[in-house]
């Protein structure tokens, strides 16, 4: 199956401070990445689409200025929370869709990445 | 979840069966997902339906009814390890997939 990696799994940091998260597809080209967030005991929240090439499709509450997403090529996107507050501590998870290097379209089926799990103190 | 009923706790026996309901809203409906998550880590795909009708996938089977906006997953032979909160999830348009709450399921001896 596919595998999308996530780096940092875990980051600690002041408040005010920035925090970018990497989510990286390692073996297919995904044309769409999505941004989610999960609270303790809650579902998982979509925050942002991104394809590659474009600008990030956010959900409603979401802050763009907040939450920065770039999605610069078919493996790599990125999440930058800026001047995190506490209240931004939570599980980050991003996902992937798409094909396959050899061009297979699995379309539907979303691959997540580990998490990255952020406090911020 | 938005408009994604499932019960939020089950507890089942080793080596049984266990059915977990899903019902949803069928506006937009692209599909639906199952994803198993076991605490602090990421979900991972179990099945994905987007006909009516049972898919059996080894020890786990999805089933589906459109017109009703209903799904469940089935659990057989159960082991200790399936203990985890077994999420569903409906697609819509743009591949977007909305998230239920999870039913967290606790497999006892």
């Amino acid at each position: 199956g596919a595998v999308v990696s996530q780096h940092p799994s875990r980051v600690i940091c002041k408040s005010g401070t920035s925090v970018k998260i990497e989510c990286r597809s390692l073996d297919f080209q995904a044309t769409t990445m999505f941004w989610y967030r999960q609270f303790p005991k809650q579902s998982l929240m979509l925050m942002a689409t991104s394809n590659e090439g474009s600008k990030a499709t956010y959900e409603q509450g979401v802050e763009k200025d907040k939450f920065l997403i770039n999605h610069a090529s078919l493996t790599l996107s990125t999440l930058t929370v800026t001047s995190a507050h506490p209240e931004d501590s939570s599980f980050y998870i991003c996902s992937a869709s798409g094909g396959s290097l050899a061009g297979d379209y699995w379309g539907h089926e979303q691959f997540f990445g580990p998490g990255t799990r952020l406090t911020v103190l | 979840g938005q408009n994604i009923d499932q019960p939020t706790e089950m507890t089942a026996t080793e080596g049984a069966i266990v059915q977990i309901n899903c019902t949803y809203q069928t506006s937009g409906f692209n599909g639906l997902f199952w994803y198993q998550q076991h605490a602090g880590e990421a979900p991972t795909f179990l099945s994905y339906n987007v006909l009516d009708g049972l898919e059996e996938k080894g020890r786990f089977s999805s089933f589906l009814s459109r017109s009703k906006g209903y799904s469940y997953l089935l659990l057989k032979e159960l082991q200790m390890k399936d203990s985890a909160s077994y999420l569903c999830a409906r697609g819509g348009g743009y591949q977007k997939v909305t998230f239920g709450i999870g039913t967290k399921l606790q497999v006892i001896p």
